[in-house]
């Protein structure tokens, strides 16, 4: 069974920037999550989709941070524009139910 | 974001030595999860607790779900250079909550 597969791997770019994060979670997951992990850190949720409903997106900024799941399988995470301060790594993970997530490898993200 | 208290923060051990390390919380959980992450990698998930006082073993790695569900321990015998990494615990109230509170991870270093 494939994992959770998330695009690119790393992406640099100059602040103020825009930047689009992909990922396609396993085969048959209703529920998709983007978490950011700072260095050190562990994750934290940004947002949650049930199929193509995102329901819990209080801790996503909005100012800057958009994210979509249309058809309910795999889900964008854009920002616009970047800053300094969101370097870091974004995680999209999948599960079936809530009592499990498998995370993808990430998008290891530099903004300079 | 709310995360949870880990403990230690990082470890030095020799090979074959055994690791203790554990979680605690303020809140309740109804499940804990243990996950590895490697460098440039997504988090692995070793271990999922479901039940107060559950004991859990995945070859050598051991977990239990403490008695008051606010606390997690993982045991991990006879260890090997390939268990290097940081390990999270993380806490999930379940239900219409189905988000992961993660702990900010102990750093294990292995001496062959």
């Amino acid at each position: 069974e494939a994992g959770v597969v998330q695009s690119p791997r790393y992406k640099i770019i100059e602040k103020k920037q825009p930047v689009a994060f992909w990922c396609n979670p396993i085969s048959g997951h209703n529920t998709l999550y983007w978490y950011l992990q700072n260095l050190g850190q562990g994750p934290e949720l940004l947002i949650r989709y049930e199929n193509e409903e995102a329901v819990d997106d209080s801790q996503l900024p909005k100012d800057r941070f958009s994210a979509e799941r249309l058809k309910g399988v795999d889900s964008t995470l854009k920002i616009q524009p970047a800053e300094l301060g969101d370097s870091a790594v974004y995680l999209c993970a999948s599960s079936y139910d809530s009592s499990k997530q498998f995370f993808g490898p990430g998008t290891r993200l530099t903004v300079l | 974001g709310q995360q949870l208290n880990q403990s230690p923060q990082s470890m030095f051990i020799q090979e074959g030595e055994d690791v203790s390390m554990n979680c605690t919380s303020s809140s309740i959980f109804n499940t804990w999860l243990w996950y590895k992450q490697d460098p440039g990698e997504g988090p692995v998930l070793l271990i999922a607790l479901y039940k107060a006082g559950e004991l859990t073993s995945n070859g050598r790695l051991t977990a239990q779900f403490g008695i008051t569900r606010k606390d997690s321990f993982l045991n991990i015998s006879a260890s090997i250079p390939s268990d290097v990494g940081i390990y999270f615990c993380a806490g999930n109230y379940g239900g219409s909550q189905g988000n992961l509170i993660f702990g900010k991870g102990t750093k294990l270093s292995v001496k062959p």
